[in-house]
């Protein structure tokens, strides 16, 4: 299976702040079928980028995503309160699907 | 506006088994797989399987293989997930998932999720 590795584990920054977020993947994951999520405590996850640059519906343009092959980025380029969660990168090229293991964003 | 709701808490016994319900709403029900997802607690996201609306087919990875089964019934837009043999190691929150049907995409909604904790 695909393993997807996020760096770093914790982020800890201010509001305002640039967040940088690493996804690298054991093997190529063709033509970007990569996307990340975001994840708020005690709620489901939430689709923010797929197919490594697009934003969903209703995303702000802060979140952009970008890469190909095994390395993906992820960048908030000025952090809101509400931005400080769980993000997890997913590829759904491969079966199985599978997640990182996450990057928590946390208050500095 | 598209929702997946998802059946209440459970509490099982090891060896017992869990039926998750997922009932779709706002969309056409056979124009998305329907993926489950489940999150142990303090962990991060572990895909379960996937349930194509349109003719049942399934799919799931190796290590739910035989565990793990997964339905759907068109007449109420309603997807079921069924986890069989339950050990400490499967108390985590479920949550349904769809992706569009036919090709390869990310989940774009979510259910809100079914707390399910397995204690003797």
């Amino acid at each position: 299976e695909v393993v997807l590795t996020q760096s770093p584990g914790t982020l800890s920054l201010s509001p305002g702040d640039r967040a940088t977020l690493s996804c690298r993947a054991s093997q190529s994951v063709r033509s970007s079928y990569l996307a990340w999520y975001q994840q708020e405590p005690g709620q489901a996850p939430r689709l923010l980028i797929y197919a490594a640059s697009n934003r969903a519906p209703g995303i702000p343009d802060r979140f952009s995503g970008s890469g190909s092959g095994t390395d993906f980025t992820l960048t908030i380029s000025r952090l809101e309160p509400e931005d400080f969660a769980v993000y997890y990168c997913q590829q759904y090229d491969h079966s199985p699907r599978t997640f990182g293991q996450g990057t928590k964003v946390d208050l500095k | 506006q598209v929702q997946l709701v998802q059946s209440g808490a459970e509490v099982k016994r090891p060896g017992a088994s869990v039926k998750v319900s997922c009932k779709a709403s706002a969309y056409t029900f056979t124009n998305y797989y329907i993926h489950w997802v489940r999150q142990a607690p303090g962990q991060g996201l572990e895909w379960m399987g996937i349930i194509d609306p349109r003719d049942i087919n399934t799919n799931s990875p190796h290590k739910f293989l035989g565990r793990v089964t997964m339905t759907r019934d068109t007449s109420s837009s309603t997807v079921y997930m069924e986890l069989s043999s339950l050990t400490s190691d499967d108390t985590a929150i479920y949550y349904c998932a769809r992706g569009r049907a036919g090709a390869k995409t990310a989940f774009d909604f979510w259910g809100q999720g079914t707390l399910v904790i397995v204690s003797s």
